[in-house]
């Protein structure tokens, strides 16, 4: 089944506590991306990949790292957690970027809190 | 630089009602449009897409969408919603390269 999992699901941290979170998507999809969701602010993208070793800022990169080492693999570091980073994560992968068939296709979601 | 403008954050209906839920973008270039829905604590699935040819699309669950060039609108309808319809809408727009910016997001409420 074609699918972008992401892991965990539910994460509850301490500020300044490192984390990862990771997205996996078995399309071999050559775009990825991060976005955050908060309520009243819809979706903002934090990084995106255009394949493996390529990867740039989206609107609201602060705070965070990704790397993209492997295409099927697009993990979201966060160095030193904050309050403010309490939010909803969505991993995304499409064919890529420029066609024009391209959909997204999201991972279920992860929710982290950071206290 | 490419925007999308969901008006309204939360419309309410009642169970067999039409519902019409408003999206207006700007782009410069030439767009492609999207709707998604997600239900509660599950990500984001894509309902119907624009890229070109007819303006009137057709997407799951009995969604349509008419994407309106002059107006630069892509509003989302169903002439009769469900109980099980009830879940958050965002529309989307990508221009050339460009990558997904989204709406804010409607969350359409059906009640019985």
């Amino acid at each position: 089944e074609a699918q972008v999992t992401q892991n965990p699901r539910y994460l509850i941290t301490v500020t300044g506590k490192k984390l990862t979170v990771t997205c996996s998507q078995n399309m071999n999809h050559e775009y990825m991306s991060w976005y955050r969701q908060d309520p009243g602010l819809g979706l903002r993208q934090i990084y995106y990949s255009m394949n493996v070793e390529v990867t740039d800022k989206g609107d609201v990169p602060e705070g965070y790292k990704v790397s993209r080492k492997e295409k099927r693999n697009f993990p979201l570091i966060l160095e030193s957690p904050s309050p403010n980073q309490t939010s909803l994560y969505f991993c995304a992968s499409s064919l890529k970027s420029g066609a024009v068939n391209t959909e997204a296709f999201f991972g279920q979601g992860t929710r982290l809190t950071v206290v | 630089a490419q925007s999308v403008t969901q008006l309204d954050s939360q419309v309410p209906v009642f169970e067999e009602a039409p519902v019409e839920l408003r999206c207006n973008y700007s782009s410069s270039v030439s767009v492609y449009l999207f709707w998604y829905v997600q239900y509660p604590n599950q990500g984001l699935q894509l309902l119907l897409k624009y890229l070109s040819g007819s303006t009137l699309v057709k997407g799951i669950n009995g969604f349509e969408a008419e994407f309106n060039k002059s107006q630069t609108s892509f509003h989302l309808r169903k002439p009769s919603v469900h109980i099980s319809d009830t879940a958050e809408y965002f529309c989307a727009v990508r221009s050339g390269y460009s990558t997904l910016t989204f709406g804010k997001g409607t969350m359409l409420l059906v009640s019985p």
